[in-house]
Formats: C-alpha cells, sequence, structure tokens
C-alpha cells in the first residue's frame, strides 16, 4: 500500500524568501513521485517528477525536489519564492495502478 | 507535451437530471485514464480507474450505478453523473496515463452545481 504525508496543510513565506513543502511517502514498491500544482478551479499541473533517475529533479517554475530514499521523503524547494507562487501543491506517489496524492499544502506568498 | 482537454469545464443542472462529462487526450494514446472528486479546500479523491476497451473498476465507496465511466477509445473517457443530486456537486478531474513512467496528465476540471 501506499501514502503520502505533506507536513503543513498551509505554509506562508516572504517574496523572495526560500520556499520548503515537505513530503514523506511509504511504498512497496520502488516509487515513482510528483509533485503537482493546482490553481483555484483549475486541474492539476506537474511541476516535477522522479522516476528513479536522478535524485535531483529539475521542474519547472523554478522548482526542484530531491529523492531521499532514507528519509523516504520527496520535498519541494524553491530558493526565492515569487508572489505567482501561492497556489495548492500536491505531492503524489505512483505504482503501477494508480497516484495517490497527499491532501496539499497551500503555500502563501507575503508581500 | 500531453495536453488533456476536460469539457465542460462548469455545469449546472437540475437534481435528478444526467451530466455527461468528457476527457480526452489531445496528443497522446491514454491507455488508462482516472475520475477523480474534489471537494472544497481538500485533495483529490480517486472515483475510478478505466482502461481502454474494458470496465472501469470504482475505488470503495463509490456508485457504479451512479458515475458511469465509458473509455470507448484510446483518446477519449466520459463520465456520467445520473440522476444528479446537490450532494453530487463538486469539482471533477479527469487524468490520462499513457505509460507509468510518463506521469499522469490532468485535466482543467469540472464544475458541477446540482441545483
Amino acid at each position: 500500500a501506499q501514502s503520502v504525508t505533506q507536513l503543513g496543510s498551509h505554509v506562508s513565506v516572504s517574496e523572495g524568501a526560500l520556499v520548503l513543502l515537505r513530503c514523506n511517502y511509504s511504498s512497496s514498491v520502488p516509487p515513482y513521485l510528483f509533485w503537482y500544482v493546482q490553481y483555484p478551479n483549475q486541474g492539476l499541473q506537474l511541476l516535477l517528477k522522479y522516476t528513479s533517475a536522478a535524485t535531483l529533479v529539475k521542474g519547472i517554475n523554478g522548482f526542484e525536489a530531491e529523492f531521499k530514499k532514507s528519509e523516504t521523503s520527496f520535498h519541494l524547494t524553491k530558493p526565492s519564492a515569487h508572489m505567482s507562487d501561492a497556489a495548492e501543491y500536491f505531492c503524489a506517489v505512483s505504482d503501477d495502478d494508480k497516484i495517490i496524492f497527499g491532501k496539499g499544502t497551500r503555500l502563501h506568498i507575503l508581500p | 507535451g500531453a495536453v488533456v482537454s476536460q469539457h465542460p469545464s462548469w455545469v449546472i443542472c437540475k437534481s435528478g437530471t444526467s451530466v455527461k462529462i468528457e476527457c480526452r487526450s489531445l496528443d497522446f494514446q491514454a491507455t488508462t485514464m482516472f475520475w477523480y472528486r474534489q471537494f472544497p479546500k481538500q485533495s483529490l479523491m480517486l472515483m475510478a480507474t478505466s482502461n481502454e476497451g474494458s470496465k472501469a473498476t470504482y475505488e470503495q465507496g463509490v456508485e457504479k450505478d451512479k458515475f458511469l465511466i465509458n473509455h470507448a477509445s484510446l483518446t477519449l473517457s466520459t463520465l456520467t453523473v445520473t440522476s444528479a443530486h446537490p450532494e453530487d456537486s463538486s469539482f471533477y478531474i479527469c487524468s490520462a496515463r499513457r505509460y507509468r513512467v510518463d506521469g499522469y496528465t490532468f485535466g482543467s476540471g469540472t464544475r458541477l452545481t446540482v441545483v
């Protein structure tokens, strides 16, 4: 069985500050891991994915995430937050059959 | 890149009527499509998984007779909410996948309001 835990339902950072969104997973098979962003009343947009290649994954909009097997983590980071980064972020894990989402983290950007 | 089109983006219907939502993969053949429901300020809840040409697999607690899923081709899946009631009002999102390594591409969602 697979599961995803996102620590913090809300995270607030100042514009220009480091963004860190935490995600821990459990999986009985080598996982594929994803981060998605959702803006209000829209679908999900893929930020980045880990599929067993490089452990440091770079995505769109300056985001990146590092897969750490020993910590079962896949935290999302961005060096400098922008106002346009305010959105809901979902971490997800997939096996061969389906994708499981975390509960999401709402990112607030303070001016 | 992979694009999934979902239509309509919003719909209002009367209680007791049926509503059909379409999900199309525009530039790839989707061997598997997924339907999710999302309540306000919550995560996505997987409703069902459909593979082209076979019956959908529904998650526990999802009424298959109420939420009819058809995946007749590699580029089209439909979700029909039958005899809709106000409690069916929600945001429905589809996603499509070709192979596991490709990841999942999501539609833009459908806001259903039953009055």
